[in-house]
């Protein structure tokens, strides 16, 4: 494939409702991130997963917040009871893992995202 | 906190000029700094990228410099274009952990 995916690209929901929200990234690319972004805002991290290794969750913002990555591919964040607060746009980005020294980022390359309205 | 902001959060500028946008970072351990433009309505998209061995780099129309001393980073296009029009964020990676921290961003229009 070309890029990263997402989807849905759009999805409207109601308070206190659960939500799937979707990322496929770029074949080959073993590091992925969430990101979500608020209307006029910059982007807040979430989670990254790197291969095999445990999540970093550090900017999962309550517990209600959730994602996975099955088969080091395609990852899921699951919002459970959404609140308004949650209206964002999600974004998902993918790279190569970094140089072994740790100390060499390797570019990340984004999805179109999933705008989340919580009505 | 390590923090990564922009001075200005709209620029103007007429078509044809050159732009400037500047980024201020508080982390003087970061190494790596992206510049990534955002379309309306889409998902940011690769510039360019400076590690922090370097003072300058050049890519097509695109210039970013890197002022360790004053922990400044500033992106320049050369000619701005209509399709220029877009928010300009800079980000840091947060030493070496590969989780980018992005400023607030900067919206650049474009004059006829």
């Amino acid at each position: 494939g070309a890029g990263v995916s997402q989807s849905p690209s759009n999805k409207v929901t109601e308070k206190g409702k659960d939500v799937e929200l979707r990322c496929d990234p770029i074949s080959g690319h073993t590091a992925l991130y969430w990101y979500r972004q608020s209307l006029g805002q910059g982007l807040e991290f979430l989670i990254y997963f790197q291969g095999n290794s445990a999540p970093d969750k550090s900017g999962l913002p309550s517990d209600r917040f959730s994602a996975e990555r099955t088969g080091g591919s395609v990852s899921t964040l699951t919002i459970q009871r959404t609140q308004q607060e949650d209206s964002a746009v999600y974004l998902c980005a993918s790279s190569l893992p970094g140089h072994p020294s740790g100390h060499s980022q390797e570019t990340q390359y984004f999805g179109p995202g999933t705008r989340l309205l919580v009505l | 906190g390590e923090s990564v902001g922009l001075h200005l959060p709209t620029l103007s500028v007429q078509e044809g000029d050159n732009s400037i946008i500047n980024c201020a970072y508080s982390n003087s351990a970061s190494d790596y700094f992206i510049w990534y433009k955002q379309e309306s309505g889409k998902g940011p998209q690769f510039i360019i990228d400076i590690r922090s061995n370097m003072d300058k780099r050049q890519g097509q129309r695109v210039t970013v410099l890197l002022n360790k001393t004053v922990k400044h980073l500033s992106l320049q296009i050369a000619a701005t274009q209509p399709g220029d029009s877009a928010v300009y964020f800079c980000a840091e990676d947060d030493q070496g952990a590969q989780k980018l921290v992005f400023g607030q961003g900067t919206r650049l229009t474009i004059n006829p």
